[in-house]
């Protein structure tokens, strides 16, 4: 079965450090892939999303991912965090054209020190 | 202008007890979704409507039934509350059914049962 992995699952950073998140997926096929962001108490906002073309997108807030292919990867960076950057991110995985389910990752808190 | 708004944001209620949750979205979407997310953050699908038609029913317990009267509605009533079905329940359509574009989320309900 399609399964989206995260690795990291606390975070925490002192502002100013850089960021990357880890996200793996297991299907082998085309996929479009998505970051969301979850602040504490409110719903899940997209970041950024990689359908096709060049594998570094660039989303809100400064943050940007890598699509490597080959290792199934779409880890998440932002080369300098904020205290507000504090929340919950999600990867999540859908196998495209004529799919409708997504899956998402188990999620990973991140924490920024002011 | 709320794009996918749930009622009630907050329920609290007792075991047995049968209840309803409420999405609407003003986005002219197709698909809508509901996820439950637990107490980890896990956000697991239950349920896709797309224009009105069930095309993913998740394994989730009979007590769950889902209602689509129109493709801008998706409710989700509930019977025999448990324990375990404590969480935040999330509503959330897409565009463009089976494209894979990104899903909005409303701002969830959290479901406290007692």
């Amino acid at each position: 079965a399609q399964s989206v992995s995260q690795h990291n699952h606390h975070v925490i950073l002192s502002e100013a450090a850089s960021l990357e998140l880890g996200c793996n997926y297991s299907y082998g096929g085309t996929v479009n892939l998505f970051w969301y962001v979850q602040y504490p108490g409110q719903h899940l906002q997209l970041l950024l999303k990689y359908f096709s073309g060049d594998p570094l997108v660039k989303g809100i807030k400064g943050f940007e991912a890598e699509f490597i292919k080959s290792k199934f990867s779409f880890n998440l960076r932002k080369p300098s965090v904020q205290w507000s950057d504090t929340a919950e991110y999600f990867c999540a995985v859908n196998q495209g054209s004529g799919t409708y389910k997504y899956i998402f990752g188990t999620g990973t808190r991140l924490k920024v020190l002011a | 202008d709320t794009a996918v708004s749930q009622t009630p944001k907050y329920l609290v209620t007792q075991m047995g007890n049968d209840k309803s949750i409420k999405c609407e979205q003003n986005l002219g979407h197709d698909t809508m979704y509901w996820y439950k997310q637990d107490s980890k953050k896990f956000l697991k699908i239950m349920f896709s409507y797309n224009n009105k038609e069930l095309i993913i029913n998740e394994t989730v317990p009979n007590r769950f039934s889902p209602k689509s009267p129109d493709k801008a509605h998706l409710n989700l009533h509930i019977n025999s509350l448990e324990l375990g079905d404590s969480a935040v329940y999330f509503c959330a359509s897409s565009q463009a059914s089976g494209m894979g574009l990104p899903l909005h989320f409303g701002n969830g309900t959290r479901l406290t049962v007692t």
